[in-house]
């Protein structure tokens, strides 16, 4: 079946530095992939998603790229705020079933001043 | 706009009991998924509704569960008997179209249901 394995956390990183939280994913079919982040307190809300091979997602200074031949989607952003503390989930849908969203099981991102 | 909203936001019950889980999606979306999420993990996929239809309840994990929309926009999840695996947080989404893979899917803010 459809699965998303992403990078353990928690992770902890400096306001300003750079972060990578790896996603790779098995699917059949063709998935669209996507980014959800869960504020403290919130629900979720997506961050950003792409739909076709090669194309990348971006939104408030984050970006993924589907990659098909790696079966990866990445997330990225060049410089952390301590705003960005949250959990991020990396998910997907494909074709088959109801269409519903397979998450990974979460990363865990601190950022400290 | 107003989002997806569920209630109660916080439900506490004994082993045993009855709960029921309401949620509001987005005026107009056609679809609708229940996911639980347990402490820890990512949420997983409970059943999903067109409109009215419940198209997809292979993820209900045992009969004790049952969902309903009856008229294509609020839908509640009914729990009978809680044991204490049931204990996670109940999540709500809705998207505007009907099965297509690209569609976003918009959460509520999930019921924490605690049973003890």
């Amino acid at each position: 079946g459809d699965s998303v394995t992403q990078m353990e956390g928690p992770v902890t990183l400096s306001e300003e530095a750079f972060l990578t939280i790896n996603c790779t994913y098995t699917a059949t079919g063709y998935p669209s992939l996507f980014w959800y982040v869960q504020y403290p307190g919130e629900g979720l809300q997506l961050l950003l998603k792409a739909t076709k091979a090669d194309d990348k997602g971006s939104n408030k200074g984050f970006e993924a790229t589907y990659r098909k031949e790696t079966t990866s989607f990445h997330l990225e952003k060049g410089s952390v705020q301590v705003s960005d503390s949250a959990v991020y989930f990396c998910a997907l849908t494909t074709g088959a079933g109801s269409y519903q969203l397979t998450f990974g099981k979460g990363t865990k991102l601190s950022v400290i001043p | 706009g107003a989002g997806v909203s569920q209630s109660p936001r916080y439900k506490v019950a004994k082993r045993g009991q009855d709960v029921a889980l309401r949620c509001d999606p987005i005026s107009g979306h056609v679809s609708l998924f229940w996911y639980q999420q347990a402490l820890g993990q990512g949420p997983e996929f409970l059943t999903y509704f067109q409109n009215e239809a419940q198209l997809d309840k292979s993820g209900l994990p045992s009969d004790r569960f049952f969902a309903e929309r009856p008229e294509g926009s609020v839908s509640t999840l009914k729990i009978q008997r809680t044991q204490q695996e049931d204990s996670a947080v109940y999540l709500c989404a809705s998207s505007r179209r009907d099965r297509v893979p690209s569609d976003t899917q918009y959460f509520g803010p999930g019921t924490r249901l605690t049973v003890l």
